[in-house]
């Protein structure tokens, strides 16, 4: 069975930093992008970042470029997300998907991480 | 940037009616287009991706058309447990962007 779970999300003040985790399961996890999707509080969906399954390709939204670091481990089965110069716009649930191969949609979903930037 | 238009944004619909979806793109996203579905307080589920292939195990009920800016998502006879807010996505390879529907609010008539 094919599981994502996020962690690392809390309360963190403007200007701060937090490095969240997923860790997956179930699947052969070297083998698939995978992503950092978010939605604010009461909101819709919005795509922040991708990264291929060597690390070769790595993707922002503009809203993160420059703050935000995408990476992996395959040994450790893990995906990461550090979050630099957080911002309130920032604050939303994070969740990690799985990338479905060439449909370009997102098949597996973690359960979400609430990350909060308030002083 | 692509912009993806959902409407409407609540929809009012009877158990054991059709419910129709759309969703448009600011420009050709050719079949790059899945659909989402979200319940309060759980991740989105995958529904329909190459804008009208069904996912693995979801209903035959649900089902997607449309190519170019025009997409729709069809729930052919409601179910009780169908009435959440449904996203539609769209891939873009250059600037590589996924893109998401403000989304729609499936509610019970």
């Amino acid at each position: 069975e094919v599981q994502l779970v996020e962690s690392g999300g809390g309360l963190v003040k403007p200007g701060g930093s937090l490095r969240l985790s997923c860790a997956a399961s179930g699947f052969t996890f070297s083998s698939y992008s995978m992503n950092w999707v978010r939605q604010a509080p009461g909101k819709g969906l919005e795509w922040v970042s991708s990264i291929s399954s060597s690390s070769s390709y790595i993707y922002y939204a503009d809203s993160v470029k420059g703050r935000f670091t995408i990476s992996r481990d395959n040994a450790k089965n893990s995906l990461y997300l550090q979050m630099n110069s957080l911002r309130a716009e920032d604050t939303a649930v994070y969740y990690c998907a799985r990338d479905f191969a060439a449909a370009h949609a997102f098949d597996y979903w973690g359960q979400g991480t609430l990350v909060t930037v308030s002083s | 940037e692509i912009v993806m238009t959902q409407s409407p944004a609540t929809l009012s619909v009877s158990p054991g009616e059709r419910a129709t979806l759309s969703c448009r793109a600011s420009q050709s996203v050719s079949s790059n287009l899945a659909w989402y579905q979200q319940k309060p307080g759980q991740a989105p589920r995958l529904l329909i991706y190459g804008a009208s292939t069904r996912a693995t195990g979801i209903p035959a009920r649900f089902s997607g058309s449309g190519s170019g800016t025009e997409f729709t998502l069809t729930i052919s006879s409601l179910q009780s447990e169908d009435f959440a807010v449904y996203y539609c996505q769209q891939y873009n390879n250059w600037p590589f962007m996924y893109t998401f529907g403000q989304g729609t609010k499936l509610e019970i008539k």
